[in-house]
C-alpha cells in the first residue's frame, strides 16, 4: 500500500539550515504537503508542491521534490527556536470516490540547539 | 487561528463510556476530516464528509462514528471506550477534497 516515511528526530543548531526529508512510494500523488505542529497545538499547512514542480521556495522555506525517487524535502534556512516543532510530510493518496485521502508521514521532531 | 473549531478541549472519562466531539468547520468549507493522533500509531486519518455525506473511511473503528449536519459541523461519537482509544482526535476542513485543509486544535481525550 502506499507509504510516506521520514526519520523520527532532526536536531540542528540555531542559524544553521534544517533538511527534513521524505520518501513516498505513490507515484500518482498530485500534492505533496509539508505540516509543522507546534507543542499542544493542532497541524498548521507549511507550504506544498505541486507532483509536476522541483522546487518551491516561500522566505526561509525551500521544498525539493525528487519525482524519479520519489523524494521530498524541506529545507528551513537560518533555523530559529520558534521552528521547533514535529513537521509532517503527507502526500495526496490514491483517489477514492472522486476524493484525495492524505497519507501521512510519521512526522519529524525538529530539535534546536542553542 | 485556523478557522475550525473543536470542543471539548479536553475529555477525561472511563472505560466503557460514550464520548462525543464536535468539529465546526471553517465559513464555507464543505469537507470535513476527522484524524487521530497516538504516540505509538501516529496521525491516522479516520474519516472524510462533504457537505453531509460520507465520502471515505480510513482506519475508523466500528465503535467510532461520525455524521455532518446540514450546518456542516461534525460530530466524531466514541463509545465503548478502550484505554487505547486515549488521543488526540483532530478535525480538519476544506472547501473541497482537494483543497488545503486547515485543522483544529484538536481535542485530547484520556480514557481511564
Amino acid at each position: 500500500g502506499e507509504d510516506v516515511e521520514q526519520s523520527l528526530f532532526l536536531s540542528v543548531r540555531e542559524g544553521d539550515s534544517s533538511v527534513i526529508n521524505c520518501t513516498y512510494t505513490d507515484s500518482s500523488s498530485t500534492y505533496l504537503y509539508w505540516y509543522k505542529q507546534e507543542p499542544g497545538a493542532g497541524l498548521q499547512l507549511l507550504t506544498y508542491i505541486f507532483s509536476n514542480m522541483d522546487m518551491k521556495q516561500d522566505q526561509r522555506l525551500t521544498v525539493l521534490l525528487n519525482k524519479k525517487d520519489k523524494h521530498l524535502s524541506l529545507r528551513i534556512a537560518d533555523t530559529q527556536t520558534g521552528d521547533s516543532a514535529i513537521y509532517f510530510c503527507a502526500e495526496s493518496g490514491p483517489r477514492v470516490d472522486s476524493n484525495y485521502q492524505l497519507i501521512w508521514g510519521a512526522g519529524t521532531k525538529l530539535i534546536i540547539k542553542p | 487561528d485556523s478557522g475550525v473549531t473543536q470542543t471539548p478541549k479536553h475529555l477525561i472519562t472511563a472505560t466503557g463510556q460514550r464520548v462525543t466531539l464536535r468539529c465546526s468547520p471553517r465559513s464555507g468549507d464543505l469537507s470535513v476530516y476527522w484524524y487521530q493522533q497516538s504516540l505509538d500509531q501516529g496521525l491516522q486519518f479516520l474519516i472524510h464528509y462533504y457537505n453531509g455525506e460520507e465520502r471515505a473511511k480510513g482506519n475508523i473503528l466500528e465503535r467510532f462514528s461520525a455524521q455532518q449536519f446540514p450546518d456542516l459541523h461534525s460530530e466524531l461519537n466514541l463509545s465503548s471506550l478502550e484505554l487505547g482509544d486515549s488521543a488526540l482526535y483532530f478535525c480538519a476542513s476544506s472547501v473541497d477534497p482537494q483543497g488545503e485543509a486547515f485543522f483544529g486544535q484538536g481535542t485530547r481525550l484520556t480514557v481511564v
